[in-house]
């Protein structure tokens, strides 16, 4: 099983508020990626970095952002939140040591946010 | 645009069937291909992982098999357990990119009953 942690798990909160998705590994990991999934649908990327000071956008626009200070940690934040970002947000790390054609992505619990 | 399909969105079996799930992806250029299996509530976790010249591969009671010419793949549950219970996903891996990016099929719910 992956040494990747995700808290809280489960978060229900207002609109308006601040909130920070924790997301650490302790594999050494340069790659982290967050994902987000809606029940039934593909996850999709929303936010990668390939080490320390680097965060990219993914593929779907989020109005959260990211830090990378520390190697194996990689918050998420949503500076005020909303009814549309209910969803599942999941984190990922990989090495690309190794065989570069594996790349395996190793992924967290997740975290169920629900916003009223 | 690169896609990965799922077949069929849902299953329902008894346990101890057998069951295949099926994926048909456009990506390209392809690199690899993981099925998942994401228990509810919790993150994915690789079953298995192919790449351009293997055509099967197994871990236990999971088959998973690749036809790069075609661009399919299937999954084949042997002798199913309740445990089996889950969402299985495909993914796929393209060479194009530093990132190794994926792309996810929207997964196959399956439903095992005793």
């Amino acid at each position: 099983e992956a040494d990747i942690y995700q808290t809280p798990r489960y978060l229900v909160i207002g609109t308006g508020k601040k909130i920070t998705l924790e997301c650490s590994q302790t594999m050494g990991h340069d790659k982290m990626y967050w994902y987000q999934q809606d029940p039934g649908m593909e996850l999709h990327l929303i936010h990668y970095s390939y080490g320390v000071n680097s965060t990219e956008k993914g593929d779907l626009s989020s109005e959260s952002t990211v830090s990378r200070i520390r190697t194996e940690h990689f918050p998420l934040t949503l500076e005020s939140a909303r009814p549309s970002h209910t969803s599942q947000y999941l984190c990922a790390s990989s090495d690309q040591r190794g065989l570069a054609d594996y790349n395996e992505q190793f992924f967290g619990p997740g975290t169920r946010l629900t916003v009223l | 645009k690169n896609q990965v399909e799922q077949s069929p969105q849902s299953l329902i079996i008894l346990e101890g069937k057998n069951c295949t799930l099926q994926c048909n992806y456009t990506v390209s250029p392809f690199s690899n291909l993981r099925w998942y299996k994401q228990d509810t509530g919790r993150g994915p976790v690789s079953l298995t992982i192919m790449t351009f010249s293997e055509n099967t591969k197994s871990n236990g009671r999971y088959t998973a098999t690749l036809d790069a010419d075609t661009k399919q793949s299937s999954l084949h549950i042997t002798a199913s357990q309740l445990s089996d219970s889950a969402s299985y996903i495909c993914v796929v891996s393209d060479r194009g990119s530093t990132l190794g990016r994926l792309y996810f099929g929207r997964g196959t719910q399956l439903t095992v009953w005793p």
